[in-house]
């Protein structure tokens, strides 16, 4: 059945490094999705990517979707406390039924 | 606009018990879908519909119910609870847009099976 992965678990890092989280598919995606979800809340939607090769910048947030629609990343520059949260990528195999990664949990460090 | 309500937010039960946890949107989304998040596991999806009268199975549909007799309200039953139930239940929302369907999550309900 369709599976997507996500690493790593957890990050902790200190405010102004950087952060990367990555998602991988055991099969070709017609889309992807991301999320945040803060401590206590619901998942939030940041983004979606359809196209192979796709990349799209948010602020200090780059999403990245692979040429085989299998993998995507979303890489955060220069961490803000505001950051900390778990992040979330959700894969579709059409687009209704979406398969969420198991999140990275991300800790910023004043 | 109050988006995607759910009721209750908190729930205990007794295994064996029957409930429905409600949810209702007002944003006339077509598409309408369940999560449960367990720790570790990100969300898992249960049951989605893509209009009234339409249900589908997600990923992990056992021991759960839905039906979807409106657009705003999309009911999940849990027929005989268990404490493998124990979770967070979601439920989402979006427009179906091939090219653009960001889900609107509900505020959730803490679900504990005893």
């Amino acid at each position: 059945g369709q599976q997507v992965m996500q690493i790593p678990q957890y990050q902790h890092v200190q405010e102004g490094e950087d952060f990367t989280t990555y998602c991988n598919s055991s099969t070709t995606l017609s889309n992807i999705q991301w999320y945040k979800q803060r401590p206590g809340g619901h998942p939030v939607f940041l983004i979606q990517l359809v196209k192979s090769g796709e990349v799209k910048k948010q602020k200090r947030l780059t999403f990245q979707f692979g040429e085989a629609k299998k993998n995507s990343s979303l890489h955060i520059t220069a961490t803000q406390t505001t950051d900390v949260g778990t992040y979330f990528c959700a894969g579709a195999d059409n687009f209704n039924k979406f398969y969420f990664g198991s999140g990275t949990k991300l800790n910023v460090k004043p | 606009n109050a988006g995607v309500t759910q009721t209750p937010k908190f729930q205990v039960l007794k295994t064996g018990q029957s409930m429905t946890l409600q949810c209702a949107q007002d944003m006339n989304h077509e598409y309408m879908s369940w999560y449960r998040q367990d720790p570790g596991m990100g969300l898992r999806l249960i049951h989605y519909s893509v209009g009234a009268g339409i249900t589908d199975q997600g990923e992990v549909p056992n021991g759960y119910n839905v039906s979807r007799s409106t657009t705003e309200d999309f009911p999940l039953r849990l027929l005989s609870a268990a404490p493998s139930q124990t979770s967070v239940y979601f439920c989402a929302s979006s427009p179906v847009d091939a090219s653009y369907n960001e889900q609107f999550f509900g505020p959730g309900t803490r679900l504990t099976v005893l």
